[in-house]
């Protein structure tokens, strides 16, 4: 019920491509929805978050597309760069628990 | 330094030896958090602090493992009689608010923890 599943494990793109990761849960009490990105030897940093209010949020090139029906959430990372290779994690909590759920990341290799 | 700070950033230890990690968070959060992340998997919560709240142990793998903070400030994870599954980089976050109602969780860079 607290999982929150993530795909593909990993992920590889030229430079421009528009890698997409997905993520899906079953609780539907989990009302925020935020991605993190994590750099080699570094923890991780929040890049976007949602709520279900809305389908879609984006902040620069990064853009969550929301589908409360299905219970799927997916990030897409329009004119992909090589700095942007990285581990992405989905993640959702609900106001009731105190903890995220952490989906269990995808490795995204950008190429030049 | 205004990030969260984790000591060691590594340690190797033997089977059976008891390890502390320690936590320094963001000053003014109330709210830190134990993760434990293997290698090549995602996070998995071990334990939440919030102010003096009683604290969220539901993800303690087992006995073994325990953590204490002060009030709002340093917190320490003991893992006692350490095991080779004990291996994994531990990240500590701390957040100005819980992180369940949407609140960034600011993450140290880990602590990495090798038992050989």
């Amino acid at each position: 019920q607290q999982q929150v599943k993530q795909s593909p494990q990993s992920l590889i793109v030229q430079k421009g491509g528009i890698p997409i990761i997905n993520c899906a849960y079953e609780n539907t009490a989990f009302d925020y929805f935020p991605w993190y990105q994590q750099f080699p030897g570094k923890g991780p940093a929040l890049l976007i978050a949602i709520r279900p209010d809305v389908s879609e949020k984006k902040e620069g090139r990064f853009t969550i597309s929301f589908n409360k029906s299905a219970k799927q959430f997916s990030l897409h990372i329009m004119d992909s760069q090589p700095g942007d290779s990285a581990t992405y994690f989905c993640a959702a909590s609900s106001g009731s628990a105190r903890q995220l759920t952490f989906g269990s990341g995808t490795q995204l290799t950008v190429l030049p | 330094g205004a990030g969260v700070s984790q000591s060691p950033s590594n340690k190797v230890t033997e089977k059976g030896k008891d390890v502390e990690l320690r936590c320094d968070p963001i000053s003014g959060h109330t709210a830190l958090y134990w993760y434990r992340q293997r290698l090549g998997q995602g996070l998995e919560f071990l334990i939440y602090f919030q102010g003096n709240s009683a604290p969220d142990k539901s993800g303690l793998p087992s006995d073994r493992f325990s953590a204490e903070r002060t009030g709002e400030s340093v917190s320490t994870l003991t893992i006692q009689r350490t095991q080779q599954e004990d291996s994994a980089v531990y990240l500590c976050a701390s957040s100005s608010t819980s992180g369940g109602l949407g609140g960034e969780l600011f993450f140290g860079e880990g602590s990495r923890l090798t038992v050989l």
